[in-house]
C-alpha cells in the first residue's frame, strides 16, 4: 500500500498525558498538512509542512501542540498535557508540488479519546 | 479568509435516484482549485472530483457531475444513478493556489443512500 499511513489509529488517553501521531505520508510528497476533525463537522487545518519546513500554522494550534517533519518524510503531531477538548479525529494529508493537480491524499486518521 | 457553506446537514434518496448537493463559499483569490471529498464511515476521506476556477466548463466523472457558477460562487455536485456505496459525508472544498494550498472545508452534507 503507497498511500499515506497515520499510526496509532485509536488513542485512549487520560487528561493531563502527552500524546504524539506518527503520518507517512506517499513517498514522492513533499507537501504535508495536519487537519484535526470533531464529530459531524469538517476538517479543520492545523499546520503544513514542505520538506522539512513548517511554513504555516492554524491559530487551533496552541502551544500544547508541536509538529515536526525532520528529514522531510514522516512527520509527528504532539500535544502535550491532553485535554478533553482534544478529542477528535487528526487526519494528515500529503500532496505533490504546486502546479500539478492540487489534490490532497488522506490518511485514514487517528482518533484521539481524552478521558 | 475563506468560508464555505453547505446548507444541506443530511440527504437521504432511494438507491437510483439522482441527488444534488449544495455548496457555496466566499474568497477574494481569482486562482483556485474546487473539490467534492466524500468520507465513507470509518474509511478515509477520498478525492470525488475537482474543478479548476478558470475552467468554464463543469468537471464530471462517471456518475459525478458539479454545477459551477464562478459569479455566485456556488459548487454543488449532482450524483445521478446513486449507489449504496454512495453513502457518505461529501464536503466542499475550495483550495487556493497560492501559499499553502490548504482545502478549506465546509460543514458536509451526510448523504444516505436507501435501498
Amino acid at each position: 500500500d503507497t498511500g499515506v499511513s497515520q499510526d496509532p489509529r485509536h488513542k485512549i488517553t487520560k487528561r493531563g498525558q502527552n500524546v504524539t501521531f506518527r503520518c507517512d505520508p506517499i513517498s514522492e510528497h513533499n507537501r504535508l498538512y495536519w487537519y484535526r476533525q470533531t464529530l459531524g463537522q469538517g476538517p479543520e487545518f492545523l499546520t503544513y509542512f514542505q520538506n522539512e519546513a513548517q511554513l504555516e500554522k492554524s491559530r487551533l494550534l496552541s502551544d500544547r501542540f508541536s509538529a515536526e517533519r525532520p528529514k522531510g518524510s514522516f512527520s509527528t503531531l504532539e500535544i502535550q498535557r491532553t485535554e478533553q477538548g482534544d478529542s477528535a479525529m487528526y487526519l494528515c494529508a500529503s500532496s505533490l508540488p504546486r502546479g500539478v493537480t492540487g489534490e490532497l491524499f488522506f490518511g485514514e486518521g487517528s482518533r484521539l479519546t481524552v478521558l | 479568509a475563506q468560508t464555505v457553506t453547505q446548507s444541506q446537514p443530511e440527504m437521504s434518496v432511494q438507491e437510483a435516484e439522482t441527488v444534488t448537493l449544495s455548496c457555496t463559499y466566499d474568497t477574494s483569490e481569482s486562482n483556485y482549485y474546487l473539490f467534492w471529498y466524500k468520507q465513507p464511515p470509518s474509511r478515509q476521506m477520498i478525492l470525488v472530483i475537482r474543478q479548476e476556477a478558470y475552467k468554464q466548463q463543469n468537471a464530471t466523472e462517471n456518475r459525478f457531475s458539479v454545477n459551477f457558477q464562478k459569479a455566485a460562487k456556488s459548487f454543488s455536485l449532482k450524483i445521478s444513478d446513486s449507489q449504496l456505496g454512495d453513502t457518505a459525508m461529501y464536503f466542499c472544498a475550495p483550495l487556493i493556489i497560492q501559499g499553502a494550498q490548504k482545502l478549506v472545508f465546509g460543514q458536509g452534507t451526510r448523504l444516505t443512500i436507501n435501498p
